[in-house]
């Protein structure tokens, strides 16, 4: 019944070496989130997609790109990773223009960097 | 000074308590208020919103205080399994939501 699929649940990676993280979702919404989590700290936004509209964090690295090649995908391209940015990243969709709706997350994926 | 602040406890507290959390936000265009609970290592979840009358959910209550700029969680009868950290989360506009950092809760037997 998982809505928000997030692939893979566990990604490893060396320092500097591209990785792409896939997000699906069954839920037709036209909202799409990326968010990044390190321990005990809250999830940050670094960019979503209304529809196709990309809409960057201004203080998202120019590291981080995404992609939303139709409604139900988006991937996060980390181009050059870095020990920093080993952390859990979250996946969420939500619908509605006008008013705000309640996020749906994936279980994540945590990214180790070696 | 962040945009919503929480105190991130942990609270202790035995089963049967009632425990709140209060988070406070610092951009008074806020619109909208939810809490989300999130389990170690899990994804958060959405727990309830927040609506300006307050609302309850069974033995979770919700409040919001608009001229204070605070919104509190209030749980009654606490059980094991609500041990978690719940973050509060406003919403600014532009269809992005700004979570806080947690409040975590430890309910003991």
């Amino acid at each position: 019944d998982a809505m928000v699929i997030q692939n893979p649940r566990y990604q490893v990676t060396q320092f500097g070496k591209p990785v792409t993280l896939s997000c699906s979702q069954t839920l037709n919404h036209n909202v799409m989130y990326w968010y990044q989590q390190k321990s005990s700290q809250a999830p940050k936004l670094l960019f979503h997609y209304y529809d196709k509209d990309f809409n960057n964090e201004a203080d998202t690295p120019d590291n981080f790109q995404s992609r939303r090649p139709n409604t139900s995908f988006c991937f996060l391209d980390i181009r050059s990773p870095g020990l920093g940015d080993a952390a859990m990243y979250l996946c969420a969709t939500s619908s509605g223009t006008f008013t705000v709706q309640p996020q749906h997350f994936g279980d994540g994926t945590r990214l180790s960097i070696l | 000074r962040k945009e919503v602040e929480q105190d991130p406890g942990p609270f202790n507290v035995p089963e049967g308590a009632t425990v709140a959390f209060n988070c406070t936000y610092s951009n008074s265009a806020s619109q909208s208020f939810f809490w989300y609970r999130q389990d170690c290592r899990k994804e958060p979840k959405l727990l309830m919103s927040v609506y300006s009358s307050g609302n309850e959910d069974g033995r979770f209550t919700a409040q919001l205080n608009r001229a204070s700029q605070y919104i509190s969680l209030l749980i009654r009868d606490s059980k094991l399994s609500d041990s978690a950290t719940y973050l509060c989360v406003a919403y600014t506009g532009r269809r992005a939501l700004t979570f806080g950092s947690g409040t975590r809760l430890q309910v003991q037997p």
